[in-house]
């Protein structure tokens, strides 16, 4: 139990366009999504924090208007990218979490975007 | 920010070792630590977790040790195995929900 699914597992776009990453927890409603970026040999840096029907989170110096969330449902977020640059190219990863509070994050396969 | 640059702190064992992966955290207020175990291009997967009210948590072949009071946090992992080779990290609760990752260690076992 407790997977979590990420589309697409890699996309490569041209600079200046805008990429959607779906997040979906597939056997559980997730209370609370986040989403985190990844760059190579570095750690995880929460991005925001995001909970069903309302705004996200973000965390300081994350740009809300570059990168928008949405939390349509208990099972599925999404971040897009907007007019993405060669600079937002990173390993974007969302985790799940099912209870509120301190607790386990389900962690999704991530996704590699390239902007060319 | 904090950058570990392009070096991650690594630690080489041979298989059939014990691996000691070690943390410090920044949050004496922090109340949940979790390790997670992440392989190359993959997203971080749940290793063992512990709440700040124990000391000490076994799980299959990992144990957890923390030490509030100098805020460090150890991994073990018994007879260690080629599978085990990964990039390990501890995470602290940050926000009411919110997880700060460490730095990460990555893991090299060889046969």
């Amino acid at each position: 139990g407790a997977v979590v699914s990420q589309h697409p597992s890699r996309v490569i776009c041209k600079s200046g366009t805008s990429v959607k990453i779906e997040c979906r927890s597939l056997d559980f409603q997730a209370t609370t999504m986040f989403w985190y970026r990844q760059f190579p040999k570095q750690s995880l840096m929460l991005m925001a924090t995001s909970n069903e029907g309302s705004k996200a989170t973000y965390e300081q110096g994350v740009e809300k208007d570059k990168f928008l969330i949405n939390h349509a449902s208990l099972t599925l977020s999404t971040l897009t990218v907007t007019s993405a640059h060669p600079e937002d190219s990173s390993f974007y990863i969302c985790s799940a979490s099912e209870l509120a509070g301190p607790n386990e994050q389900f962690f999704g396969p991530g996704t590699r975007l390239t902007v060319l | 920010g904090e950058s570990v640059g392009l070096h991650l702190p690594t630690l080489s064992v041979q298989e059939g070792d014990n691996s000691i992966i070690n943390c410090a955290y920044s949050n004496s207020a922090s109340d949940y630590f979790i390790w997670y175990k992440q392989e190359s291009g993959k997203g971080p997967q749940f290793i063992i977790d512990i709440r700040s009210n124990m000391d000490k948590r076994q799980g299959q072949r990992v144990t957890v040790l923390l030490n509030k009071t100098v805020k460090h946090l150890s991994l073990q992992i018994a007879a260690t195995q080629p599978g085990d080779s990964a990039v390990y990290f501890c995470a602290e609760n940050g926000g009411y929900s919110t997880l700060t990752f460490g730095k990460g260690t990555m893991l090299l076992v060889s046969p």
